[in-house]
């Protein structure tokens, strides 16, 4: 139980396009999703918490208008890197927690890499 | 400082042998500690919980010291299948929820 999937899993654009990742529980219903950066050779920040219904809570330094999270339901979250850049080049990795549950459990994780 | 501190490495070490990692953290209010295992490209996994009392899950054993704020992981007889990056994890609740902040991981190697 509590599987998580991401996709895709790699993806490569052009600078100056959008890239949307999806981020699903896929047996399981969760209460808070969240989503991580991984640069090479660091360790996973967190870029954003989202709750079903409601507007993520970006932690400090993620641009809102740049890094859209849309949360429509307790199965499915999306990130949407707008006007992508290579500097956004990165491993994005979404995780989710159910009701009462200090556990995460991670998908997979999108690499992206912006030409 | 960084909120969870660890020796990046790399830990190589030859099968067989024991190998301990410690870890720091900041925030004397973080209410639950974990080691998670990261391989290349990978996603982290949960290895295990940490708790105050220390615990043991076959060769892996983790510990935790409030008062000094670090948590350590031993593992016991390396395998070559432990090589990974081992990622020190901890918990705060916040007004949004629960938050979890990595440290930077420590690297570990075991060769034949």
């Amino acid at each position: 139980g509590a599987v998580v999937s991401q996709h895709p899993s790699r993806v490569i654009c052009k600078s100056g396009t959008s890239v949307k990742i999806e981020c699903r529980s896929l047996d399981f219903q969760a209460t808070t999703m969240f989503w991580y950066r991984q640069f090479p050779k660091q360790s996973l920040m967190l870029m954003a918490t989202s709750n079903e219904g409601s507007k993520a809570t970006y932690e400090q330094g993620v641009e809102k208008d740049k890094f859209l999270i849309n949360h429509a339901s307790l199965t499915l979250s999306t990130l949407t890197v707008t006007s992508a850049h290579p500097e956004d080049s990165s491993f994005y990795i979404c995780s989710a927690d159910g009701a009462g549950s200090y556990e995460q459990y991670f998908g997979p994780g999108t690499r992206l890499t912006v030409t | 400082r960084k909120e969870v501190e660890q020796d990046p490495g790399p830990f190589n070490v030859p099968e067989g042998a024991t190998v301990a990692f410690n870890c720091t953290y900041s925030n004397s209010a973080s209410q639950s500690f974990f080691w998670y295992r990261q391989d290349c490209r990978k996603e982290p996994k949960l290895l295990m919980s940490v708790y105050s009392s220390g615990n043991e899950d076959g060769r892996f054993t983790a510990q935790l010291n409030r008062a000094s704020q670090y948590i350590s992981l031993l593992i016991r007889d390396s395998k070559l299948s432990d090589s990974a990056t081992y990622l020190c994890v901890v918990n705060e609740v916040t007004g949004g929820g629960n938050k979890l902040t990595f440290g930077t991981g420590t690297q570990l190697k075991v060769e034949l």
